[in-house]
């Protein structure tokens, strides 16, 4: 079974520039999570989806966004780049499961973004 | 809310020693989940345990063994001979019953020399 699949896998944008992430689950995973990763503040959690509905929101700013497809891929958008969004972005993917449980969560290699 | 610690920032050992990554969390909730993730250098966060919180005993899988104590509130991970190969960064990580996502302690990175 193929894993979780993220591209590109690296990014540079300059300031005030949108990016558009892609993630393709593992087949069959209906839920998709994004989590960003930095030195300075660790792994953090932006978003979960679910059936194609965002099921929880992280604290992170409105420009941060995502959605995901019919067929559980999804795309994570950042508009308006700052410095401070330089990171690597991690989407993940479990079963499609809408409750809370021990079932992992299965990590891509991740996006990293550069914003210059 | 929750909130998960790793106190060691960096181990380093020599090949062939065991190591213990130490975790230690905070919930309210009664029923949550516990997880230990790698990381290698290629970036990818690979799931490598997980416990329940109304399941207290301790397994061992192969090179690692896991100690979970609710009463501490701890969550330590054990490998047993080292490897170079084990040089990653271990995050330790926890879901409560409320949500799904998964909160994350700050990494510990163990080097393996050998």
């Amino acid at each position: 079974k193929a894993g979780v699949t993220q591209t590109p896998r690296y990014l540079i944008k300059t300031r005030g520039q949108q990016v558009t992430l892609s993630c393709s689950p593992i087949s069959g995973h209906r839920s998709v999570s994004w989590y960003q990763q930095t030195p300075g503040q660790g792994l953090q959690f932006l978003f979960e989806y679910f059936s194609e509905t965002q099921r929880n929101k992280g604290n992170f700013p409105g420009r941060f966004s995502g959605r995901q497809f019919s067929n559980s891929r999804s795309e994570m958008n950042v508009s308006t780049l700052e410095l401070g969004d330089s990171a690597l972005y991690l989407c993940a993917s479990r079963p499609n499961l809408d409750r809370p449980d021990n079932s992992p969560l299965h990590f891509g290699n991740g996006t990293r973004l550069t914003v210059t | 809310a929750q909130k998960v610690t790793q106190a060691q920032t960096e181990i380093s050992v020599v090949e062939k020693e065991d190591v213990t990554l130490d975790c230690v969390y905070e919930t309210r909730d009664t029923t949550y989940y516990l997880f230990w993730y790698k990381q290698p250098p290629s970036g990818e966060l690979v799931f490598l345990i997980r416990r329940n919180s109304f399941d207290e005993q301790n397994e061992i899988s192969g090179r690692y063994s896991w100690n979970f104590q609710k009463s501490t509130s701890s969550f330590n991970f054990t490998i047993t001979a080292s490897q170079v190969v084990d040089s990653a960064v271990y995050f330790c990580a926890l879901r409560d019953n409320a949500g799904n996502m998964l909160t994350f302690g700050g990494g510990t990175r163990l080097m393996v020399k050998p």
